[in-house]
């Protein structure tokens, strides 16, 4: 079974609007974090966002912010007032356990484009 | 702001050959990986490495696969024997600093090409 499920292979969107990008996630694990990282055409990995699970609120940072729904196992990231540079491949990702080496597996990604 | 840094961006070797990938993770982090990402597919686990051991490697990494910390600032990953399956993005990352921080950074990988 898949750990991270992302839906949505490919996403167009105007230029200032959010955008929401759907992640969902499996764990039996109590202990876990969640990421969401960019991968502009240059090909590097850049972080944007981390939640905890046993984070209270919702992690923000600036226009990146994470919908935390724990009961349905879900990360979504919302983009708020998209931009051109946000075109580019987003991934969710998940570490599971206490432990600070854990490994992060990563979901197959959706690729979006921001239109002018 | 500290970052992770790897060299070379590219690398193109010939099957069968040995190559190194170099990597200088963020200066107070404590755990360091490996992941590679094939083109078009999905980033990939290989390796995490803490204390001077390896913690946990993949089915991916095998015999073929070795990583190093040969001084207090390089991490290195070994391939002795390319294969063609091999060609992929590889991406070193470190997390664990002063702070406690679970956040894993990546570097801007390398892109390795095997013929």
């Amino acid at each position: 079974a898949q750990k991270i499920t992302q839906t949505q292979p490919g996403m167009f969107v105007q230029e200032k609007e959010a955008v929401t990008l759907d992640c969902t996630y499996d764990t039996s694990d109590p202990s876990y974090g969640l990421f969401w990282y960019k991968q502009p055409s240059s090909g590097e990995m850049i972080f944007l966002i981390y939640q905890g699970s046993y984070d209270q609120q919702n992690a923000t940072e600036g226009r990146y912010s994470l919908n935390f729904q724990k009961a349905r196992k879900s990360a979504n990231l919302v983009i708020s007032a998209s931009q051109l540079g946000d075109s580019a491949m987003y991934f969710c990702a998940m570490r599971e356990g206490g432990g600070r080496d854990d490994k992060i597996i990563f979901g197959k990604g959706t690729r979006l484009h921001i239109l002018p | 702001e500290p970052e992770v840094t790897q060299t070379p961006s590219h690398q193109v070797t010939q099957m069968g050959q040995e190559v190194i990938l170099r990597c200088v993770p963020i200066s107070n982090h404590l755990y360091f990986y490996w992941y590679r990402q094939i083109l078009g597919q999905k980033v990939e686990f290989l390796v995490s490495f803490y204390n001077n051991e390896i913690s946990e490697k993949s089915e991916i990494f095998d015999d073929q696969f070795s990583v190093e910390r040969p001084d207090g600032s390089n991490f290195t990953l070994k391939i002795r024997s390319t294969k063609l399956e091999d060609s992929a993005m590889y991406f070193c990352a470190s997390s664990g600093g002063a702070g406690g921080g679970e956040t894993q950074y990546f570097g801007p990988g390398t892109r390795l090409l095997v013929l």
